[in-house]
């Protein structure tokens, strides 16, 4: 098992291009989420998905888009980067259940000019 | 809001065991308690969790105190690999999971 894989690894964009992050679970989690880490803070949510046809606002959500096209994979889309938004992004994922382990990507790492 | 309390960091040496403290007073009946760690340019990782018992695995020990406000993570014995940030939350109800800044355990040689 892959476990929860994230692409790109690395990326690099200008202010006001565009990009989506991709992740993938192969766990047949039902729940998936997106979280960003800025320098030696620690994680916070921006969106999740209880399960498969709905997602819900986290901590910080503005800025982000996201879409659960399916059970595996959970994307994160940012429309118009801003140097804000710098950060390493994780995805994870549980089950929506009780105890709600969850599993981490080896997260996406961006920098925005 | 973290919604748990643990101290911002924490030294140790080689091969001598580790008690990592978490305060969650808050806590409700039905919220577990997790603990995850992050290694150095890792994403966390899930490390053991607890409802009202004591927990045992291969990576650590969970003491959860009589009143559940309070927890304990031990490390039998810390080694260099165990320097990490580790993280105490809380999960129950409709769970939305938030992480603080965590302890960061520094392990001398």
């Amino acid at each position: 098992n892959a476990g929860v894989t994230q692409t790109p690894k690395f990326q690099v964009l200008k202010t006001g291009q565009s990009m989506t992050l991709q992740c993938a679970q192969d766990m047949n989690h039902n729940s998936m989420y997106w979280y960003r880490q800025d320098p030696g803070m620690g994680l916070r949510l921006i969106y999740y998905s209880a399960s498969e046809g709905t997602t819900d606002k986290g901590e910080v959500p503005n800025g982000y888009n996201v879409s659960r096209l399916n059970k595996r994979e959970f994307s994160l889309r940012l429309e118009s980067a801003a140097p804000s938004q710098t950060s390493v992004y994780f995805c994870a994922s549980s089950e929506y259940r009780p105890p709600y382990e969850q599993y981490f990507g080896p997260g996406t790492r961006l920098t925005v000019t | 809001d973290a919604k748990t309390t643990q101290p911002n960091s924490m030294e140790s040496n080689e091969e001598e065991p580790v008690h990592l403290p978490c305060n969650h007073s808050t806590i409700s009946g039905t919220d577990y308690i997790h603990w995850y760690r992050q290694l150095p340019s890792q994403g966390p990782e899930y490390v053991i969790h607890g409802l009202t018992s004591n927990v045992n695995n291969r990576m650590a020990s969970l003491a959860i105190a009589e009143d559940r406000k309070s927890s304990t993570l031990i490390l039998h014995r810390a080694t260099l690999r165990d320097a990490a940030v580790y993280y105490c939350i809380r999960s129950g109800g409709s769970y939305i999971p938030t992480f603080g800044r965590g302890t960061s355990l520094i392990v001398h040689p």
